[in-house]
């Protein structure tokens, strides 16, 4: 059964600094990964997309990295903003299936 | 290009009525997700269309939940008879083709069960 877990739950760093989130996943044959962002009430926006044959995706100040060996996944957050407050959510795709498994978010608040 | 629509937004209702949640993928995207997220948790897969097929439909709760996409573009899920555990924020979602692109959600409705 696929498995992807984000630790810490929660996230609080001061405007400015720059922060890393955290996904790790337990597929072998992972297919892609995803990482989401979930503002309070509101549905989920894609942010990145790495293929497994991708070890890092770029889109502004984030950076996503995958290591397929590690079973692990960061989202790197540049020069954070109060506007980068969010739940962030990764979710990866199997090779054998077409599902989506998401970890359980890291609800990030940046202090002004 | 307009995004993913859902209706209602909010509802709330007594436990063994019956409720239903509409949703507009975007435009050309053939592919359409149903996800619940219970408070805290990520979004679980309900059942996935392609097109007018439900092509995976193993976690919906078949004696109580069913779904439809006529003519594979709108789609509605309904609960009959709802249950306590229900209450969660249910996700629509669509992609252009398959589940390995990205998928552009909509924003959800929140179910409250009394």
């Amino acid at each position: 059964k696929q498995e992807v877990t984000q630790i810490p739950a929660a996230l609080s760093v001061p405007e400015g600094e720059n922060l890393v989130l955290n996904c790790s996943f337990t597929d072998s044959a992972i297919y892609n990964l995803q990482w989401f962002r979930q503002d309070p009430g509101k549905g989920l926006t894609s942010l990145l997309l790495i293929q497994s044959s991708q070890r890092e995706q770029t889109s502004g100040r984030l950076n996503a990295s995958l290591d397929k060996s590690s079973g692990r996944s960061t989202l790197y957050i540049a020069a954070s903003q109060p506007g980068d407050s969010a739940t962030y959510l990764c979710a990866e795709t199997n090779f054998g299936n077409e599902k989506l498994t998401f970890g359980t978010g890291t609800r990030l608040t940046i202090i002004p | 290009e307009a995004g993913v629509v859902q209706s209602p937004r909010y509802k709330i209702i007594e436990k063994k009525q019956p409720v239903a949640f509409w949703c507009n993928p975007i435009s050309g995207h053939n592919t359409l997700y149903w996800y619940r997220q219970n408070l805290g948790q990520g979004p679980e897969l309900l059942i996935r269309y392609e097109n007018e097929e439900a092509v995976d439909d193993s976690q919906l709760p078949k004696d109580r939940f069913s779904a439809e996409r006529l003519k594979g573009v709108d789609s509605t899920l309904k609960i009959q008879p709802a249950e306590l555990g229900d209450s969660a924020v249910y996700l629509c979602a669509s992609s252009r083709r398959s589940a390995r692109e990205t998928q552009y959600f909509g924003p959800g409705t929140r179910l409250l069960v009394l």
